[in-house]
Parts: structure tokens; sequence; C-alpha cells
């Protein structure tokens, strides 16, 4: 079974700067997707980025970008130019490239606070 | 473009009751809906996966005869939670995945709060 870590229950960040949040996962799975999703207060799930397996390329929206790791079994986002509204909770995720689609396997967290 | 709505967004019922928690896919057809629980500052955990026209798949653990879930049509899954307890207070979300020639992606409903009073 597949699993998705992550080790840093929160994070501080001072606006302007950059952050990483870490994301370990473990699958014997050689196609697959990862995904970090954004969840503020409203509890609204936003789609931060996606990564495919296949791609070593690592997928960047704006200022999210990830390091994806696929031998070490690791994908961390990184935050540059921190806002006050990137404050939220982050999930890391992942997702098998073939069967149920569109089920999730979450990591646990990282709230990640932003201080002005 | 397509969106994912659930209702109610929040409900109070008493102990002992029934209540019903809707997932419709709005502009796309989704053969397969997920049902996710959370709890205050934790991960979304999977409960089922919701099947069209046939039986839901649950994730070990998750109380099949507790949580029904009827996925009766393409845009419509329905989650009941049936003689709900105070420990069955949680935030609900279901998600659904539409699938185009560009890819598969998956949108979430805005979830629902359930307190058992």
């Amino acid at each position: 079974a597949q699993t998705v870590t992550q080790s840093q229950p929160e994070m501080s960040v001072q606006e302007a700067e950059t952050v990483t949040l870490s994301c370990t996962y473990d699958t014997s799975e050689s196609d697959y997707y990862l995904f970090w999703y954004k969840q503020p207060p409203s509890r609204q799930m936003i789609l931060v980025i996606r990564q495919e397996a296949y791609k070593q390329q690592n997928a960047t929206e704006n200022r999210f970008s990830v390091n994806f790791q696929k031998a070490a079994k690791s994908f961390s986002l990184k935050i540059s130019d921190s806002q006050l509204g990137d404050a939220a909770m982050y999930f890391c995720a992942y997702r098998s490239y073939s069967s149920n689609t569109g089920k999730l396997i979450f990591g646990q967290g990282t709230t990640l606070q932003v201080k002005p | 473009g397509a969106v994912v709505s659930q209702h109610p967004s929040r409900v109070i019922c008493k102990s002992g009751t029934s209540v019903k928690i809707e997932c419709r896919s709005l502009d796309f057809q989704a053969t397969t809906m997920f049902w996710y629980r959370q709890f205050p500052k934790q991960s979304l955990m999977l409960m089922a996966t919701s099947n069209e026209g046939s039986k839901a798949t649950y994730e070990q653990g998750v109380e099949k005869d507790k949580f029904l879930i009827n996925h009766a049509s393409l845009t419509l899954s329905t989650l009941t939670v049936t003689s709900a307890h105070p420990e069955d207070s949680s935030f609900y979300i279901c998600s659904a995945t539409l699938d185009s020639r560009s890819g598969n992606t998956i949108y979430f409903g805005e979830g629902s709060w359930l307190t058992v009073v």
C-alpha cells in the first residue's frame, strides 16, 4: 500500500521569504501522480501543483515549484516570495496512474503560517 | 467550468437520527466519486469510493452499514450517516474526476460540516 508522510506539522515563514515543505512517499509503482493541495480556513481544497512521475522536469506554477526526487521518493514544495494569502494547511497527495481514477492518499498536512 | 457541489454545507442533527449529504458534479458526469472524512487539524481520510450503478467500495475500518453511499446517477452521490452519534461529527468532503483528452482533473466539493448533538 502507498503511504505519504509530511514530517512538518507546522512551518512559519516571513512575508516575501521562501519556504520549503517536505513530503516523502512510499510506493512500489513506477507510474503515479503527486500533488500539493492548499486548504485555507474555508476548507476548500485548492490544487497548487501536480507532478507526473514519468516527467523528470520539476513542475512549476508561478511562485510554487517542486523538487521531485523519484529515486528518493521525495516531493517537496517551495513557495517563493511568500504572501499572507499563502497561509493555510498544505497536503501532499499521491495517486496511482492506473487504478481508481481520482483516489488520493494524503499526507498528514503542514500548517503554514506567514508572518507580516 | 467543472464544479463539484456539496449540500448541505453545515448540518446539525440529534444523536440517533440519520443525515444525508449530497455530492453533485456540475457540467460533467462522474462514474466515480470519493468520500473523505477530515477531523480538525488532521488529514483527509478516504472513506469510500462511490461507483455509479454499483455498490460502493469502503476502506478498511469504515462501517458500510453506518455510512451508506448511493451513486444513483452520473452526477450525484449521497452519503447517509445512519444512527449518528457525537463521534461522527466531522468534516466530510467529496471529490469527482473529470476525464478528458488532456488528462484527469480532480474536483473537490466545498465540504459538509456535520455536528451530532
